[in-house]
């Protein structure tokens, strides 16, 4: 079956644009959650959605934002892009249960 | 703050060798212990979830222990190949939560 899609593989955008990421899950997977990862840093988590509800929030700027759409696909969007939001950008989607996550293979995204 | 620690950051070693990477994590309010392999370019694979003290895990060459009293949990390469080099991760989860709490990672080197 198909994995965690997610488009688009790289991105170059301007300090204070706005960027949108998108995330297809496993079809049937409900669950869909976002990591950054920073050079140095651990990936960190940034949100997660389920059923098109965000059910837990990481510590990051309410200028990221995301939603899930009805068919379980999630954005996410980053608005006033600063340079320290290069970075690669991971989601995940999951059944619901806890104990299976899938990855995709990320977005890097290089502000300049 | 949650912290997930994980060494060493980085290990060379040469074929047939065996190696092991420590995760050490909070004692308290456990849920689940994720093991990834992450190679360069590619999404992270899961290789176990642990959730039990004592649990451990086997899969062929690779094997992972478990002790949530203490906080830690091994991964084992028996006779290292150069198909092992990659980035090992380990992710705690809290209980109640839906988000992975990510080390940074043991990057495994196998020389031919």
């Amino acid at each position: 079956k198909a994995g965690v899609t997610q488009t688009p593989r790289y991105l170059i955008k301007t300090r204070g644009q706005q960027v949108t990421l998108s995330c297809s899950p496993i079809s049937g997977h409900r669950s869909v959650s976002w990591y950054q990862q920073t050079p140095g840093q651990g990936l960190q988590f940034l949100f997660e959605y389920f059923s098109e509800t965000q059910r837990n929030k990481g510590n990051f700027p309410g200028r990221f934002s995301g939603r899930q759409f009805s068919n379980s696909r999630s954005e996410m969007n980053v608005s006033t892009l600063e340079l320290g939001d290069s970075a690669l950008y991971l989601c995940a989607s999951s059944s619901g249960g806890r104990l299976s996550y899938t990855f995709g293979s990320g977005t890097r995204l290089t502000v300049v | 703050i949650l912290n997930v620690e994980q060494s060493p950051q980085s290990l060379h070693v040469q074929e047939g060798d065996s190696t092991n990477f420590t995760c050490s994590f909070p004692s308290s309010n456990f849920y689940a212990l994720h093991w990834y392999r992450w190679e360069t370019a590619k999404s992270p694979e899961a290789l176990f979830v642990m959730t039990l003290n004592g649990d451990e895990k086997k899969k062929g060459r690779i094997s992972a222990t478990l002790n949530t009293k203490e906080g830690y949990s091994y991964l084992y390469i028996k006779g290292s190949q150069p198909e092992d080099s990659a980035t090992y991760l380990c992710a705690f989860m809290v209980g109640g939560s839906e988000k992975l709490v990510f080390g940074k990672g043991t990057k495994l080197t196998v020389n031919p």
